[in-house]
């Protein structure tokens, strides 16, 4: 079992659409980052949590520590948020590293 | 600042050869990190510096990959005697720390082996 789990692995969503991206992860942290990454390798950090919720123009990061568990939403879906996205923690017991899901393709159709 | 810089952007080398990635990270960051990608997986950890220092390295990096950075501002990764299997994205990211911003990522060097 992947120390961090993502769910689901594809996703298509119609223009306009309420999305949510699961991440679950069973190590340790002390934090845990979403990433954007579009065709051609680029990756964009998103969020960088260790508690709550942070919100960024549509898209919002929740993470519950206790549950292991984090999401991230996208209001008001639009084709340009098609990419992967991929969840990431850094992990307690090692300070350079980061622990990368597999990741989750979004495609939104408009 | 340009943000982190990778080159190339791509390489296509012979088996067997030799080849070198350069990575520019943001100049206030003092820790650099490599990660490799392969197709349709998440990114996996190589190696990362604070400054100058190589602080650790994954069981990935064999005898073959080697990194430095000698004046803790860019690095360099090297592999020889490449092989197959070593094609992949090879990213470089940067951060700050201590710090509560991020990591930021270059656009990445993939690589061919043919």
């Amino acid at each position: 079992k992947n120390e961090v789990e993502q769910s689901p692995q594809n996703l298509t969503a119609q223009e306009g659409e309420f999305i949510t991206i699961n991440c679950s992860y069973s190590v340790g942290i002390s934090a845990l980052h979403w990433l954007q990454q579009h065709p051609g390798g680029g990756i964009v950090s998103l969020f960088m949590l260790s508690s709550g919720k942070k919100k960024h123009g549509r898209l919002i990061a929740t993470i519950n520590i206790q549950e292991k568990h984090s999401s991230l939403h996208i209001t008001a879906s639009h084709p340009r948020d098609s990419a992967v996205y991929i969840c990431a923690v850094s992990h307690g017991g090692s300070q350079g590293n980061l622990i990368f899901g597999k990741g989750t393709k979004l495609s939104v159709k408009p | 600042d340009t943000g982190v810089s990778q080159d190339p952007r791509h390489k296509i080398t012979k088996r067997g050869q030799n080849v070198t990635f350069r990575c520019d990270p943001i100049s206030e960051h003092n820790r650099l990190y490599w990660y490799r990608q392969t197709l349709g997986q998440g990114p996996e950890f190589l190696t990362y510096f604070q400054n100058e220092a190589q602080l650790e390295k994954s069981r990935l990096l064999s005898d073959r990959f080697s990194a430095e950075r000698p004046k803790g501002s860019f690095s360099t990764l090297e592999i020889q005697r490449t092989e197959q299997g070593d094609s992949a994205m090879y990213l470089c990211a940067s951060s700050l720390v201590p710090s509560n911003m991020g990591y930021t990522f270059g656009s990445g060097t993939r690589l061919t082996v043919v």
